[in-house]
């Protein structure tokens, strides 16, 4: 089992530009997240679904958008890229609710100029 | 917003050395409470999710309490050693989803 993958590791982009982090999970998770960690900040979640055809906002959500293809893949794009939206961007997914825990994708760098 | 607090922000303790750290969450509408290790550039990993007031969990070294009433969370380590170096991150549940603490930074000096 793979786990939870994403793509790209690393990502450069112009301010401005667009992209769609990929993620997927071989668990046959219910539920799926998108997090970003900043310095001194913590993981913040951006979106989340719980389950397929379902998303919901989390804490940061301004900028971005998600789709759930299916159970297994949850991407994560960015329409118009800020500097702002700099960040380690992870998937992570669990069986269902907070009583599960939560496993995590390797993370992608991404940096808007 | 939900706050979820870690103390202390960092630590730096020798070989050899025990050592705890503290998550203070709401202790309203409590559902669960997790802690994960993180390394650096590696991916955070689940140690315990606690869900029921009183609860201790233990793997090896490491051990965490859960008090829900007075809403905190103690994470110890015993007998620390250079690989325990990492940040510690705690959640709390709310529904399907977590909010996490800023993290302690634990490095452990040989």
């Amino acid at each position: 089992n793979a786990g939870v993958t994403q793509t790209p590791k690393f990502q450069v982009l112009k301010t401005g530009q667009s992209m769609t982090l990929q993620c997927a999970q071989d668990m046959n998770h219910n539920s799926m997240y998108w997090y970003r960690q900043d310095p001194g900040m913590g993981l913040r979640l951006i979106y989340y679904s719980a389950s397929e055809g379902t998303t919901d906002k989390g804490e940061v959500p301004n900028g971005y958008n998600v789709s759930r293809l299916n159970k297994r893949e949850f991407s994560l794009r960015l329409e118009s890229a800020a500097p702002s939206q700099t960040s380690v961007y992870f998937c992570a997914s669990n069986s269902g609710t907070v009583a599960y825990e939560q496993y995590f994708g390797p993370g992608t760098r991404l940096t808007v100029t | 917003i939900l706050n979820v607090e870690q103390s202390p922000q960092s630590l730096h303790v020798q070989e050899g050395d025990s050592t705890n750290f503290t998550c203070s969450f709401p202790s309203s509408n409590f559902y669960a409470l997790h802690w994960y290790r993180w390394e650096t550039a590696k991916s955070p990993e689940a140690l315990f999710v606690m869900t029921l007031n009183g609860d201790e969990k233990k793997k090896g070294r490491i051990s965490a309490t859960l008090n829900t009433k007075e809403g905190y969370s103690y994470l110890y380590i015993k007998g620390s050693q250079p690989e325990d170096s990492a940040t510690y991150l705690c959640a709390f549940g709310v529904g399907h989803k977590l909010v996490f603490g800023a993290g302690t930074i634990l490095r452990v000096k040989s």
